[in-house]
């Protein structure tokens, strides 16, 4: 498998909520409660929003939040704002002790 | 506050080799493990391996066996990733990438600010 499997796209208004999907199999996400998910502006690095499927690190708003189930992850961004905009990548542990990513959404704020 | 500084952009020829360099600080550099991760223009993450800082155990993608080398010298508090046989598909920016919470790899706590690599005749 070469990448987790995310909508290439989502977009929301100011202030709506969007959810993001991570869909991989029993040897990744479903098999681990090691799905983390990063943000990414362009032309910065990646920074890490969620790890351990559900927890945020310290300083990351709390309008980010997220989920499994089965072998789908999910990020959920509430009261989406302006500086939400940006490429969302959901990554897994796997069962041959590598690290797989997702293939990016890229969220638009209308 | 933990720091990784990676060394600058590179412009390579097709067959040729790089090594990028990313020296860390703000922590115990042997206590946490270090990974590489690549991003091709316009294209997503794509997780290349890791390495034990603590005892230099490496895993690689099964895209990258046999190209890719990732070392580290620890009186330096330095990692290194070196890939071979480059092609113009290697074109991407490499990031360095500090595993979280030790030698798990389950998720990537701090990034480097990433080295652009270009590979071109």
């Amino acid at each position: 498998q070469s990448a987790l499997t995310q909508p290439a796209s989502v977009s929301g208004s100011p202030g709506q909520s969007i959810t993001i999907s991570c869909t991989g199999t029993s040897r990744d996400v479903g098999g681990y409660n090691y799905v983390s998910w990063y943000q990414q502006h362009p032309g910065k690095a990646p920074k890490l929003m969620i790890y351990d499927v559900i927890n945020r690190p310290s300083g990351v708003s709390n309008r980010f939040s997220a989920s499994k189930s089965g072998n789908t992850a999910s990020l959920t961004i509430s009261g989406l704002q302006a500086e939400d905009e940006a490429d969302y990548y959901c990554s897994s542990h796997t069962s041959t002790s590598t690290v797989i990513f997702g293939g990016g959404t890229k969220l638009t704020v209308l | 506050q933990v720091q990784l500084v990676q060394s600058g952009a590179e412009v390579k020829k097709p067959g040729a080799s790089v090594k990028v360099s990313c020296k860390a600080s703000g922590y115990t550099f042997t206590r946490y493990s270090m990974h590489w991760v690549r991003q091709a223009p316009g294209q997503r993450l794509e997780w290349m391996g890791w390495i034990n800082a603590g005892n230099g155990d490496t895993k690689y993608s099964q895209k990258f066996q046999g190209r890719v080398t990732i070392t580290r010298d620890t009186s330096a508090n330095t990692a290194y990733m070196d890939l071979s046989s480059l092609r113009s598909e290697d074109t991407a920016v490499y990031y360095c990438a500090r595993d979280r919470r030790g030698y798990t790899g389950y998720d990537l706590g701090y990034w480097g600010q990433g080295t652009l690599v270009t590979v071109s005749s």
